[in-house]
């Protein structure tokens, strides 16, 4: 299977943003979804896991839910600051297979 | 606290091979499944594959087997990663990440940049 999402999303600070991965085969529903953040020339850090836990340390801003009737995951950041610029990477497995999204570039300004 | 450190940076001739290492510090080791992810310039994120470190099972992408072993030495703490018959498009950033579960990726190392150049 595959997980699409968009190339790029932007937003003001303060403002909200949502960003979806659709899975393309299979439900949803069936494994876990992560997500990632990367910021330039870092390694990626875990930001939510289990479809909508946050890992330690990670503001109660980021949040996470899957949508069963539209097969997608979707990770939303409230109150967007400027270091919240980051490229964000979605994930998800089946039996012995994992998958990442193409990640998507959110850009503040 | 938790950490993944890496290897450092190789370059490598085409048709070589590169051996990355990761050593865990703060967690129990055996507990754990280590994946193995690359970012080549510019793209995305690539699952190379997972070794379980109790036991040391493996499960590699279809797209790598052959071609890659991933091992573990519980004495240290430490995954390896071992990717042979080298070429130009496998210059990238290799990582290390650790999970609880097949599925997660909780801890992530600092990366490692193979360069694979004549």
């Amino acid at each position: 299977f595959m997980l699409t999402q968009p190339h790029s999303v932007s937003e003001s600070p303060g403002k909200t943003v949502t960003i979806s991965c659709t899975r393309s085969s299979g439900s949803i529903a069936s494994n876990y979804v992560q997500w990632y953040q990367q910021r330039p020339g870092s390694a990626p850090t875990t930001v939510i896991y289990e479809d909508n836990q946050r890992h330690s340390g990670v503001p109660d801003r980021f949040s996470g839910s899957i949508d069963s009737s539209s097969n997608s995951a979707s990770l939303t950041i409230s109150g967007l600051r400027t270091e919240d610029e980051a490229d964000y990477y979605c994930q998800s497995y089946d039996n012995n297979n994992v998958v990442f999204g193409g990640g998507t570039k959110l850009t503040v300004l | 606290q938790v950490q993944l450190v890496q290897s450092g940076a190789e370059v490598k001739k085409p048709g070589a091979s590169v051996k990355v290492s990761c050593k865990a510090s703060g967690f129990t080791f055996t507990n754990y499944f280590f994946h193995w992810v690359r970012q080549a310039p510019g793209q995305g994120l690539e699952w190379m594959g997972v070794i379980n470190a109790n036991g040391g099972t493996t499960n590699y992408a279809q797209k790598f087997q052959g071609r890659v072993s991933m091992t573990r030495d519980t004495s240290t703490d430490t995954v390896y990663m071992d990717l042979s018959s080298l070429r130009s498009n496998d210059t990238a950033v290799y990582y290390c990440s650790s999970g609880y579960t097949f599925g997660d990726f909780d801890y992530w190392g600092q990366g490692t940049l193979v360069t694979v150049s004549s």
